[in-house]
């Protein structure tokens, strides 16, 4: 079975601070990689993706993701954190196969202050 | 990108009374949608994947005559939780997607459903 660990459950910052998220998986097949933001009353939103090639993935708003297979790792980072990043953020990953779904972490809840 | 709703967003119910939640894919047509739980600062879990047309698949641990889903259309998805307790309160976030896991085929998720049970 796979699982997902996220070290940091509450993260504060300044506006302008740079961000890096942990986030580190167990399963010993190949997986698909995903970051998920849910920003204060909305629902989940995808904000970058990693399958295969580049292990350094961008996504939307500035963020990007780092896969290191030898870590078991995909990192969330921002150089520069705004006041609208103020979220939760999940990592999840999902088993490549017929029966793959997806198992996300227990989030880490980032807050930007001014 | 594509947008799933859900209905009610939040629902308030009598102890030993049954909860139906809504699930619609608004702009597409979902093959496959998963119902998850989430309590307070807790991760997603997974309850179950239903196809349409078909059964459901419920995780283990997850009481398939307490939770039923059906999924008619490749539009809607309903999750009853029937007999509801005080510890079926909690988030309820249904997820869409059309056809098989791959590349091109993301996964959208509704906005949740916050169900209290007195």
């Amino acid at each position: 079975a796979q699982s997902v660990s996220q070290h940091n459950h509450h993260v504060i910052l300044s506006e302008a601070a740079s961000l890096e998220l942990g986030c580190n998986y167990s399963y010993g097949g190949t997986v698909n990689l995903f970051w998920y933001v849910q920003y204060p009353g909305q629902h989940l939103q995808l904000l970058l993706k990693y399958f295969s090639g580049d292990p350094l993935v961008k996504g939307i708003k500035g963020f990007e993701a780092e896969f290191i297979k030898s870590k078991f790792s995909f990192n969330l980072r921002k150089p520069s954190v705004q006041w609208s990043d103020t979220a939760e953020y999940f990592c999840a990953v999902r088993s490549t196969g017929t029966a793959s779904k997806l198992t996300f972490g227990t989030g880490t809840r980032l807050q930007v202050t001014l | 990108g594509a947008v799933v709703s859900q209905h009610p967003s939040r629902v308030i119910c009598k102890s030993g009374t049954s909860v139906k939640i809504e699930c619609r894919s608004l702009d597409f047509q979902a093959t496959t949608m998963f119902w998850y739980r989430q309590f307070p600062k807790q991760s997603l879990m997974l309850m179950a994947t239903s196809n349409e047309g078909s059964k459901a698949t419920y995780e283990q641990g997850v009481e398939k005559d307490k939770f039923l889903i059906n999924h008619a259309s490749l539009t809607l998805s309903t999750l009853t939780v029937t007999s509801a307790h005080p510890e079926d309160s909690s988030f309820y976030i249904c997820s869409a997607r059309v056809g098989a896991a791959g590349i091109y085929n993301e996964q959208f998720f509704g906005p949740g459903t916050r169900l209290t049970v007195l």
